[in-house]
């Protein structure tokens, strides 16, 4: 079975200390993975898509990297802002249309100035 | 370009009443998804349609829930008659494709509490 696991649940930093969220998947075969940042109240906004090992992509204070049974997504110098819940995401490599997204639970990150 | 929306925000209920949610998805996007997010956890599929077909419908609990794209840009999804259980944030979210690995934008859901 299709299986996302998030670590830590939840993660306390200082404002400036860097550190990295975890994302272990299991699927047969990984079509991509992706990132997505959610606030309260809101629905979840995307941040990076993963395609195979070894991919790294950038945005601002965040950089995701991939291999093949786990992403890490680091933040460098976080700031106050970035405090929300991180959701990962895998979508499976299967024929047909669907598009169908298993995430995991997320990892809620506080940042304090 | 203007986001998902959905409407409405906010619904609260009793058991055994019905209830509707309508979803318009991002202009041009061909496909419209309506997940489930539990308090704590990570939202999960209940449909995805392709312009107004349906493409998976796999974990859609058929003998209460229903959901139609009738032209296939607008949804609505329903739920008839709701248990205590389905107190969740349902999400709407449209892609410009299916069947790759797309970006699924979201909408900002409709938090529902059964009572």
């Amino acid at each position: 079975e299709d299986q996302v696991t998030q670590s830590p649940e939840a993660l306390r930093l200082q404002e400036g200390e860097s550190s990295s969220l975890n994302c272990s998947y299991t699927v047969s075969g990984l079509r991509g993975l992706f990132w997505y940042r959610q606030d309260p109240g809101k629905g979840p906004e995307f941040l990076f898509t993963l395609y195979s090992a070894g991919e790294e992509k950038e945005k601002e204070r965040l950089k995701a990297t991939l291999t093949k049974k786990e992403s890490f997504l680091h933040i460098t110098a976080p700031k106050p802002e970035d405090s929300a819940t991180y959701l990962c995401a895998v979508q499976e490599l299967r024929g047909g249309a669907t598009n169908k997204l298993i995430f995991g639970t997320g990892t809620l990150l506080a940042v304090q100035p | 370009e203007a986001g998902v929306a959905q409407s409405p925000r906010y619904k609260i209920i009793e058991k055994r009443q019905s209830v509707a949610f309508w979803c318009n998805p991002i202009s041009g996007h061909a496909t419209l998804y309506w997940y489930q997010q539990i308090l704590g956890q990570g939202p999960k599929l209940l449909i995805q349609f392709q312009n107004n077909g349906v493409v998976d419908d796999s974990q859609l609990p058929k003998d209460r829930f229903s959901a139609e794209r009738l032209k296939g840009v607008d949804s609505t999804l329903k739920i008839q008659p709701a248990k205590l259980e389905d107190s969740a944030v349902y999400l709407c979210a449209s892609s410009r494709t299916s069947g790759g690995a797309s970006e699924q934008y979201f909408g900002p859901g409709t938090r529902l509490t059964v009572t």
